[in-house]
């Protein structure tokens, strides 16, 4: 199974930053089908990006995602408050589906 | 809207079973595969399988095969999830989630195995 790395554990940032979140594959990512979610404490989390590059129905601008291959980043381009919380990718190319342990984005 | 609604949370001891259904409404139901993803506390997502609700065909990951079993019910739009031989560990919140990247998650169920 494809294993997926994140990268940093956690972000601590400030509102206004950027923020720059990188999920590392332990092989190629069929099809560049990889995606990024948004969890908040007490919620389910919720998709934000799909496919490496593809904003889901509602997410604004501000967030972004790119990469191929092995190496892909989700980048906030500038933090809301709304924004910090946990963050996960996933590649769903290749069986099983699997997940990255997470980032978590704090307030610094 | 798409929804899908999970049933209530249950409280469980270890060697039993629990059986965890998903009502969907506002698309087709056929068209979307369905998966379940659990979430053990403080920790992160796992895939616990998926199911075609046109065939009813499924595919479960290593570490559940011969515990877990995703049926469906057409004429009621509903996924469900069992699993089996329930140990402390198996003690989460199981999403029902559409599709093949996950666009629409349920409320989230949480179980309890607990002596």
């Amino acid at each position: 199974e494809i294993v997926l790395t994140q990268s940093p554990g956690t972000l601590s940032l400030s509102p206004g930053e950027r923020a720059t979140l990188s999920c590392r594959a332990s092989q190629s990512v069929s099809s560049s089908y990889l995606a990024w979610y948004q969890q908040k404490l007490g919620q389910a989390p919720r998709l934000l990006i799909y496919d490496t590059s593809s904003r889901a129905t509602g997410i604004p601008d501000r967030f972004s995602g790119s990469g191929s291959g092995t190496d892909f980043t989700l980048t906030i381009s500038r933090l809301e408050p709304e924004d910090f919380a946990v963050y996960y990718c996933q590649q769903y190319g290749s069986s099983p589906p699997t997940f990255g342990q997470g980032t978590k984005v704090e307030i610094k | 809207q798409v929804q899908l609604v999970q049933s209530r949370a249950e409280v469980k001891k270890p060697g039993a079973s629990v059986k965890v259904s998903c009502e969907t409404s506002g698309y087709s139901f056929t068209n979307y595969y369905m998966h379940w993803v659990r979430q053990a506390p403080g920790q992160g997502l796992e895939w616990m399988g998926m199911i075609n609700p046109r065939g009813g065909g499924t595919s479960y990951p290593h570490n559940l095969q011969g515990r877990v079993t995703m049926t469906r019910d057409t004429s009621t739009r509903t996924v469900y999830m069992e699993l089996s031989s329930l140990r402390s560990e198996d003690t989460a919140v199981y999403y029902c989630v559409r599709g093949n990247y996950y666009d629409y998650w349920g409320q989230g169920t949480l179980v309890t195995v607990s002596s």
